[in-house]
């Protein structure tokens, strides 16, 4: 059935250590988004893709990188430079027409050793 | 850019009460969406309004359009203790390119 993958469900980084998180769609949506969440806090926007092989940085982008290679997938690298990476990320996608509508993945939390 | 006051932060209710929610924003929307966010999990659409004034149910849950644009309410009757979770209010203006987010309401229902 369709819908967003984010794997994993929980990842845990060392200092130093650069990590990938992933989120495919099978709901051949163009626009994908990435989130940071953080307890108690709305949802941060850090990247965005409108369409393949183009995106844009979103409110909290530093330390965080993304790809956009093909439409089913748009995986976030959180680097060593993001230093309080800890917290719940979310990945979205939408669907088409005006009201601009998010179905979200389950989420990743990324803790850090 | 667009901000969303999103009220209240939190709620602690009896099982069977009603309960109210809603947000408001410092420009005018087109759209207006309610999701709720399971604890570890990501967030579920519940309601989607379009127009001003727009009253619309998804069983317990009924949501509001304001007419001045620039706000929306959420009411759950009757709730149950699997309504717990975080309330999201997210709206997007005509201008732009992504949603903006409410900061969330954390419902407990009390047995």
């Amino acid at each position: 059935d369709g819908g967003i993958t984010q794997s994993p469900k929980y990842l845990f980084r060392k200092e130093g250590q650069n990590v990938t998180l992933s989120c495919e769609q099978n709901l051949n949506h163009d626009a994908m988004y990435w989130y940071r969440q953080d307890p108690g806090q709305g949802l941060r926007l850090i990247y965005y893709s409108q369409i393949v092989n183009d995106f844009q940085k979103g409110d909290i982008a530093e330390g965080y990188s993304v790809s956009r290679e093909k439409k089913e997938s748009f995986p976030l690298t959180v680097t060593s430079a993001q230093k309080n990476p800890t917290a719940f990320y979310l990945c979205a996608s939408r669907a088409p027409g005006g009201a601009y509508i998010q179905y979200f993945g389950a989420g990743t939390r990324l803790s850090v050793l | 850019g667009q901000q969303l006051n999103q009220s209240p932060q939190s709620m602690f209710i009896q099982e069977g009460e009603d309960v109210s929610m809603n947000c408001t924003s410092s420009s005018i929307f087109n759209t207006w969406l309610w999701y709720k966010q399971d604890p570890g999990e990501g967030p579920v659409l519940l309601i989607a309004l379009y127009k001003a004034g727009e009253l619309t149910s998804n069983g317990r849950l009924t949501a509001q359009f304001g007419i001045t644009r620039k706000d929306s309410f959420l009411n759950i009757s009757a709730s149950i203790p699997s309504d717990v979770g975080i309330y999201f209010c997210a709206g997007r203006s005509g201008s732009a390119r992504q949603l903006t987010f409410g900061s969330g309401t954390q419902l407990t229902v009390l047995p």
